[in-house]
This record gives structure tokens, C-alpha cells and sequence, in this order.
């Protein structure tokens, strides 16, 4: 079945430093999303991508979907503490349904 | 506000008992979805709904059932047959568009706990 695989797992940082994680699918995606969960809390959506090599930014956050729709980055600029979290992708594949990436926990050391 | 209720927020239960978290929501959303996190481990679908009345299995629907008698409410229960309950577990809903997988919107989330 399709499957959604993220690297790192995890990620420690000094606060300044830059970040990315990495998002790959078994399968081409019509979209992907992006969330991020606080510690404790729940998924929040961030952003999604639709077009083939689209690239969005948010700040110091910039999305990247990958030219054949099957990967796709979150890259942070000067993280700070307030980045802390999981970030995960999702992707929705030929089930029509979102497949959640293992996600990966960020930690920023001030 | 509009957002997605979900109760309890901490559940102790004991082994061979079903139990019945509720998920309610004024987004006025047509599909609705639990999920379940592990530590260490993503969002693994157990069902959704995008009508009324209709549901379908997600990834790891055994031990699991839902029913959807209202648009606002998806209760999940986790029967006596889920070999591993422990969990935390969360609801969600989206409204359904053209696009294929639409935006999700999360509740707070239930963390069950099995004696």
C-alpha cells in the first residue's frame, strides 16, 4: 500500500540554526499538507502544496512540493523556540485519503 | 467558536471493557475521521465518514466501530477485541471539495489508558 516515510525521526538544533525535513512518497500525490504538533497538543494544518515544483513560504517556513509529486520539504529558517514540535506531511495519494508522513520532532535548544 | 469537541480527555479503562469517545463538530463539515498516534509514530487512520449514515474502514479499523447517525457527531468505540487500546486518539473533519483530500481541522484528542 502507499506509504509516506520522513526523515530525520528526529532533530536537535541550537536556536538560530536552520532546519529541514524531508517527506517521500511510495506513490505520486495529487496534493500534499503540512501540520505541526505542539508538545500535548494536536495536529495544526500549516500549508498544502498542489502544483508540481510549487514552492510556498510562510515566514521563515518554506514548502517545497518535488517535481514528480512525490516529495516534498519543510525547510526553517533561524528556528526558534516557538518551532518546537512534530511536523508531519500528508499526503493524498490514489486512495483519496490523506496517509500521514512518521513525522519529525524538532527540539531547539535556546 | 466553530472547532472540533472531543471528550473524554483522559480515559483509564480496564482490560475487557468497551468504551465510547465522543467527537462533536460545528464546522458544518461533511467528512469526519479518528485517528490514532502511537509514541515515536504517525497518525494511522481507523474510519471515516464523509455522509451521514456511511462510514468506511481506515487502515486499522479491528477492534474498532463508529457510527454516524448526525452530521456533527462521530462517537468511536475502542471494543474489548483491540488487543493494543493504548492510544491516543484523535478526531478530525474536513469539508469534501473537488480537490481530492481537503484540510483537516483536529479536536484536542483522548488519551486512553488500559489497566
Amino acid at each position: 500500500g502507499q506509504q509516506v516515510m520522513q526523515i530525520p525521526q528526529y532533530q536537535h538544533v541550537q536556536e538560530g540554526e536552520d532546519f529541514t525535513t524531508y517527506c517521500n512518497s511510495s506513490t505520486t500525490l495529487s496534493n500534499i499538507q503540512w501540520y505541526k504538533q505542539r508538545p500535548g497538543g494536536h495536529p495544526v494544518f500549516l500549508i498544502q502544496l498542489v502544483k508540481s515544483g510549487e514552492v510556498k513560504k510562510q515566514k521563515r517556513l518554506t514548502f517545497q512540493f518535488g517535481e514528480a509529486k512525490k516529495n516534498s520539504s519543510l525547510h526553517i529558517t533561524a528556528t526558534q523556540t516557538t518551532d518546537v514540535g512534530t511536523y508531519f506531511c500528508a499526503g493524498d495519494g490514489a486512495t483519496n485519503k490523506l496517509i500521514f508522513g512518521t513525522g519529525t520532532l524538532l527540539a531547539v535548544q535556546p | 467558536d466553530g472547532g472540533i469537541t472531543q471528550s473524554p480527555k483522559y480515559l483509564f479503562r480496564k482490560e475487557g471493557q468497551n468504551v465510547t469517545l465522543s467527537c462533536e463538530q460545528n464546522l458544518n463539515h461533511d467528512a469526519m475521521y479518528w485517528y490514532r498516534q502511537d509514541p515515536g509514530q504517525g497518525l494511522r487512520l481507523i474510519y471515516y465518514s464523509q455522509i451521514v449514515n456511511d462510514f468506511q474502514k481506515g487502515d486499522i479499523a479491528e477492534g474498532y466501530s463508529v457510527s454516524r447517525e448526525k452530521k456533527e457527531s462521530f462517537p468511536l468505540t475502542v471494543t474489548s477485541a483491540q488487543k493494543n487500546p493504548t492510544a491516543f486518539y484523535l478526531c478530525a473533519s474536513s469539508s469534501l471539495g473537488t480537490s481530492g483530500a481537503n484540510v483537516l481541522t483536529f479536536g484536542a484528542g483522548s488519551r486512553l489508558t488500559v489497566l
